[in-house]
């Protein structure tokens, strides 16, 4: 099926570790986004990547790292520098050349501290 | 940048019961998209709608982008709609996506 995997489901985090949330998309979809989302909160932007060896810094980056060496694989890095990694961690897509931005997104990771 | 504004913030119903969500946005858009997060947090993509009006099935959608909001109804509502639904737009193409804080619905028996 065609779709985005994240995994794992549910990661810990003990303190001073630097943790690595996976996506990998099979739509062929050229730009991948990782966002975060709090309790009670909508989702923030922390990366996006619009084509493969290049990506940006979304709104909430500090303490987080992401890598696009392929177009399928987008990781995310949670280092020791983020002080407060506790949430629930999206990873979405778009096509490329879409005027239309429809960004499909994968059933996500949550994060806690140990 | 763009502000996002949805409201209710919480919404209790009964099974059957109808109800109308609205989300205003602070700029003109080229996307808005409406998601229903399911209480294992996938995110449903329930509506693209940056003007207009469309339709599926128990769901509706409304835009009217010249007054900056969005409409979406939700008719004889069932205990599967629980969950909280966002809005979130674009100002143009490529960009990430602005989303609100949500509207979360209860429905019960």
């Amino acid at each position: 099926d065609g779709g985005i995997t994240q995994s794992p489901k549910y990661l810990f985090r003990k303190e001073g570790q630097n943790v690595t949330l996976s996506c990998e998309q099979n739509l062929n979809h050229d730009a991948m986004y990782w966002y975060r989302q709090d309790p009670g909160q909508g989702l923030r932007l922390i990366y996006y990547s619009q084509i493969v060896n290049d990506f940006q810094k979304g709104d909430i980056a500090e303490g987080y790292s992401v890598s696009r060496e392929k177009k399928e694989s987008f990781p995310l890095t949670v280092t020791s520098a983020q002080k407060n990694p506790t949430a629930f961690y999206l990873c979405a897509s778009r096509r490329g050349g879409d005027q239309r931005n429809i960004q499909y997104f994968g059933a996500g990771t949550r994060l806690s501290v140990l | 940048g763009i502000q996002v504004e949805q409201s209710p913030p919480d919404l209790i119903l009964q099974e059957g019961a109808n109800s109308t969500l609205r989300c205003n946005f602070s700029d003109s858009v080229n996307n808005l998209q409406w998601f229903h997060q399911n209480p294992w947090g996938q995110l449903i993509n329930l509506f693209y709608i940056p003007s207009g009006t469309k339709q599926n099935g128990r769901l509706s959608a409304t835009t009217v982008a010249t007054e900056r909001y969005s409409l979406l109804y939700i008719s004889s509502s069932q205990t599967t709609d629980s969950g909280v639904y966002f809005c979130a737009v674009t100002r143009q193409a490529g960009t990430a996506l602005i989303f609100g804080k949500g509207t979360t619905l209860s429905v019960s028996s």
